[in-house]
């Protein structure tokens, strides 16, 4: 199994302030990705984080305003600009891989609050 | 349309007896894997049990299984012997395509709880 690790796990901001959210895995893996989850909800897939080139973002998400990076195969940055109160959220991140059979991975989340 | 339909929002089930957690997808796509995940109040998401499309026989995984029913495009989750220990969000999701390893949709998840 891969081990993701989440760096803040949490956070307090000010609206139009940025904060980029790390991400590292303890293994390569195939595929990272960045979903956003409301507390009680559902997971909304953000983007797929591909390494050296530029993440593929799902509808009603956009580069702007979610910048990714993926430099490696263990590690991802999300950034969330701008920020605004309808931002506060837990935003996960993800891995998956396949050994014989997939598998899919969570980071703890990162909890964003914004003022 | 919702790729992934949980239509228990909420579940009780007494302990150390089994209960059943619906899931049904809709794609149509030939090659497709469901998973299964438990998000206790803590918020960590963890992998509990997949099934591939191509999967002749039910995924197993301890207490868990996976009742795959194809043709009727349903993925249910069957936990044995329920422990306290089992409340938590349930989330069935579905990864389309032929790409392995690749994203997932996710349902609206079921809350389960284990009555002592």
């Amino acid at each position: 199994s891969a081990v993701i690790s989440q760096k803040p796990s949490r956070d307090i901001c000010q609206r139009g302030t940025s904060l980029t959210i790390q991400c590292q895995v303890d293994s390569q893996v195939t595929m990272m990705f960045w979903y956003r989850q409301q507390p009680g909800q559902s997971l909304t897939l953000i983007a797929t984080a591909n390494q050296g080139s530029e993440a593929t973002y799902e509808s009603g998400f956009v580069i702007d305003k979610f910048p990714i990076s993926r430099p490696n195969l263990t590690f991802s940055t999300l950034t969330v600009s701008n920020m605004s109160p309808e931002d506060s959220s837990i935003y996960l991140c993800s891995a998956s891989t396949y050994r014989g059979r997939d598998t899919q991975y969570f980071g703890p989340g990162t909890r964003l609050t914004v003022l | 349309a919702q790729k992934i339909t949980q239509t228990q929002p909420g579940m009780f089930v007494q302990e150390k007896e089994a209960v059943t957690l619906d899931c049904t997808y809709d794609t149509s796509d030939q090659s497709y894997g469901l998973f299964w995940y438990k998000q206790p109040s803590s918020g960590e998401m963890i992998f509990l049990i997949y099934q591939g499309s191509y999967d002749e026989q039910n995924a197993t995984e301890g207490r868990y299984s996976l009742n795959f029913q194809k043709a009727r495009k349903s993925a249910n989750l069957v936990i044995s012997a329920s422990q306290l220990g089992d409340s938590a969000m349930y989330f069935c999701a579905m990864r389309e395509g032929n790409t392995n390893a690749g994203k997932s949709t996710f349902g609206d998840g079921t809350t389960l709880t284990v009555k002592p």
